[in-house]
């Protein structure tokens, strides 16, 4: 596609459930990234795909967090038994390769646990 | 860990005046990014200097990069009120440059 897209772009869940965040790079970028940022917060970095595997997934927070990525293209994100800290905006991003020329966002989740 | 660190954390300047906005990072970098956000959501990449460049300009953007100092600043000339948005600094360093380390970003307000 033409850019980023992130979906869904606001999900509000309860404390306890599993949320699925989605994000459909730019076609042909090799590399996909996860960021999380808290309100009024830098970007923190969570995973790094290059193609299908994640060679870095450092940045999860928890083992509660996990993500994947299928024919090199659309990643998922997924937090399991969320909890409020998990509130933030999650952000997708995609670069033609592991150097890093410049990503191109999505528009983020706004994820809110009540 | 944040890498970078924009200073100052607000500006607020009348339409029409230059904006400067300063980044410092800790470590040594293979390059350094500027990117603006609205409201909250996607970035947008503005500019990209390697390690080895001093200066860059892209339109009303100059983004300058002192290695010695780990410093690099944004400036933007003729602000207009559309320039209204949060400027992130990102830091790549390391073998393969692929994880962008950003900081918390200064909030410019354009006053028309």
């Amino acid at each position: 596609g033409a850019g980023v897209s992130q979906s869904p772009s606001n999900k509000v869940t309860e404390k306890g459930k599993d949320v699925e965040l989605r994000c459909d790079p730019i076609s042909g970028h090799t590399a996909l990234y996860w960021y999380r940022q808290r309100l009024g917060q830098g970007l923190e970095f969570l995973i790094y795909f290059q193609g299908n595997s994640a060679p870095d997934k450092s940045g999860l927070p928890s083992d509660r967090f996990s993500a994947e990525r299928t024919g090199e293209s659309v990643s998922t994100l997924t937090i399991q038994r969320t909890q409020q800290e998990d509130s933030a905006v999650y952000l997708c991003a995609s670069s033609l390769g592991p150097q890093v020329y410049g990503y191109t966002f999505g528009s983020g989740t706004r994820l809110t646990v009540v | 860990s944040q890498q970078g660190e924009e200073d100052p954390q607000a500006l607020s300047i009348q339409e029409g005046e230059n904006a400067t906005m300063n980044c410092s990072y800790k470590t040594s970098i293979n390059n350094l990014q500027w990117y603006r956000q609205n409201s909250g959501r996607g970035l947008v990449h503005l500019i990209l200097i390697r390690s080895n460049e001093r200066e860059k300009h892209s339109g009303r953007l100059r983004v300058t990069l002192d290695t010695s100092k780990k410093s690099s600043s944004l400036l933007i000339t003729a602000s207009r009120a559309a320039d209204t948005a949060s400027y992130f600094c990102a830091t790549a360093s390391g073998a393969g440059s692929y994880q962008l380390t950003f900081g918390k970003g200064t909030k410019l307000s354009v006053i028309p």
